[in-house]
């Protein structure tokens, strides 16, 4: 399978603290795409990072990809109760557009 | 801003029922996509679109059939609902000139009786 694979499956932390998502896959890939999706929602494309690229930010978001390990991590600083959300990681390969999921991190930020 | 329209948040169907879901896009997008998202099983493709009247199976098109005659819309079909089909159904587009980011409807929560 394609798909790639989110860990941990749960998180669960405080506001202001840091929280750190990772996800690993098993193929060749042209890029590699972190969406968040609240309860009950669509999913929303937050970043991307190529694949000839090791590390992106935006805002609070910091990306980084490893294709020697196949693997990637999604930091995001400073949590607030409003980034309670799932994460998805998901793969793009070289067809046509598709992306591959994996099945998600849930994280919930205390107030 | 890009925005993917899904018909119905919530439906109630009963078994054997036929039910389309649909999906309609303003970007001009020729890719566009149905995902099925159930706990546990992460996001799985029924089909794909990458033209009008094109589609491609996904990873699980079974029990499902789509339609894409305008490029803006791109219906999924149930020709006769079970309840094992009970999900929370997503559309998405994309263009393959770009970076492949797909936008995503807000979701149709179907659930068959």
């Amino acid at each position: 399978s394609q798909q790639g694979e989110e860990d941990p499956q749960a998180l669960s932390i405080q506001e202001g603290e840091n929280a750190t998502m990772n996800c690993s896959y098993k193929t060749s890939i042209n890029n590699l795409q972190w969406y968040r999706q609240n309860s009950g929602r669509g999913l929303v494309h937050l970043i991307l990072i190529r694949s000839n690229e090791r590390e992106k930010h935006s805002g609070r978001l910091r990306v980084t990809l490893d294709t020697s390990k196949k693997s990637s991590s999604l930091l995001i600083t400073a949590s607030r109760a409003a980034d309670t959300a799932s994460y998805f990681c998901a793969t793009r390969g070289s067809t046509l557009g598709r992306l591959y999921f994996g099945r998600g991190t849930q994280l919930t930020v205390w107030p | 801003d890009v925005k993917v329209t899904q018909s119905s948040r919530y439906l109630v169907k009963r078994t054997g029922e036929k039910v389309f879901l649909e999906c309609v896009q303003d970007m001009d997008h020729e890719n566009m996509f149905w995902y099925r998202q159930d706990p546990g099983l992460g996001l799985r493709l029924i089909y794909f679109s990458y033209d009008v009247k094109m589609k491609e199976k996904g990873d699980i098109p079974e029990g499902y059939s789509v339609s894409r005659e305008k490029k803006e819309r791109f219906s999924l079909i149930l020709e006769s609902a079970s309840t094992n089909q009970t999900s929370m159904y997503l559309c998405a587009s994309s263009s393959p000139f770009r970076t492949g980011e797909l936008f995503f409807g807000e979701g149709s929560r179907l659930t068959v009786l």
